[in-house]
């Protein structure tokens, strides 16, 4: 069974700083993987998917990157936002159409 | 496009009662799924379908039934509820992934939390 773990559960910046949100899985086997956000009491909203093929995407300030081999994935964000401030998770799709959570690195954002 | 729409928002229950969350999309995804997220657990797959009249049991599947008779709803049943399934219930769909233009994206509802007294 696929294992996904996200380094660190919670962190807390001050406004303006680059961070970067780390996310590591057991099974390299992949078809894909997603990064999304999650505001409180929200649905998840998918920020960036990420192809077994491509090494990384970009959307505006969030870039993700991904190490099939080495298992690894991770969510970088330039000049954060107080509006960044959501739990933000990571879900590599197995080849078997199985999606693996982890439980989300919870970013605050201050002003 | 409405993507996926779950009802109800908000439900409470008394022990032993019976409901049922629905679930729709209107994207012609082959894949839905539904998912429990509790604190500290993170989210958990109760059942998961790639198509209609196909389903088959995730993660933690007890206390739950589905079934999938059209390809763009996906209702998760509760038979008999119990204080243990309070909790907050998210569908999701996706293409089954494969072709030149799909990514396999992953869409997800709004939520519905549930709670059982």
């Amino acid at each position: 069974k696929q294992e996904v773990t996200q380094i660190p559960a919670a962190l807390s910046v001050p406004e303006g700083e680059n961070l970067v949100l780390n996310c590591s899985f057991t099974d390299s086997a992949i078809y894909n993987l997603q990064w999304f956000r999650q505001d409180p009491g929200k649905g998840l909203t998918s920020l960036l998917l990420i192809q077994s093929s491509q090494r990384e995407q970009t959307s505006g300030r969030l870039n993700a990157s991904l190490d099939k081999s080495s298992g690894r994935s991770t969510l970088y964000i330039a000049a954060s936002q107080p509006g960044d401030s959501a739990t933000y998770l990571c879900a590599p799709r197995g080849t078997g159409n199985q999606f693996y959570f982890g439980t989300g690195t919870s970013l605050t954002v201050i002003p | 496009n409405a993507g996926v729409t779950q009802t109800p928002k908000f439900q409470v229950l008394k022990t032993g009662q019976s409901m049922t969350l629905q679930c729709a999309q209107d994207m012609n995804h082959e894949y839905m799924s539904w998912y429990r997220q509790d604190p500290g657990m993170g989210l958990r797959l109760i059942h998961y379908s790639v198509g209609a009249g196909i389903t088959d049991q995730g993660e933690v599947p007890n206390g739950y039934n589905v079934s999938r008779s059209t390809t763009e709803d996906f209702p998760l049943r509760l038979l008999s509820a119990a204080p243990s399934q309070t909790s907050v219930y998210f569908c999701a769909s996706s293409p089954l992934g494969g072709g030149i233009w799909d990514t396999g994206e992953l869409f997800f509802g709004e939520g519905s939390r549930l709670t059982v007294l």
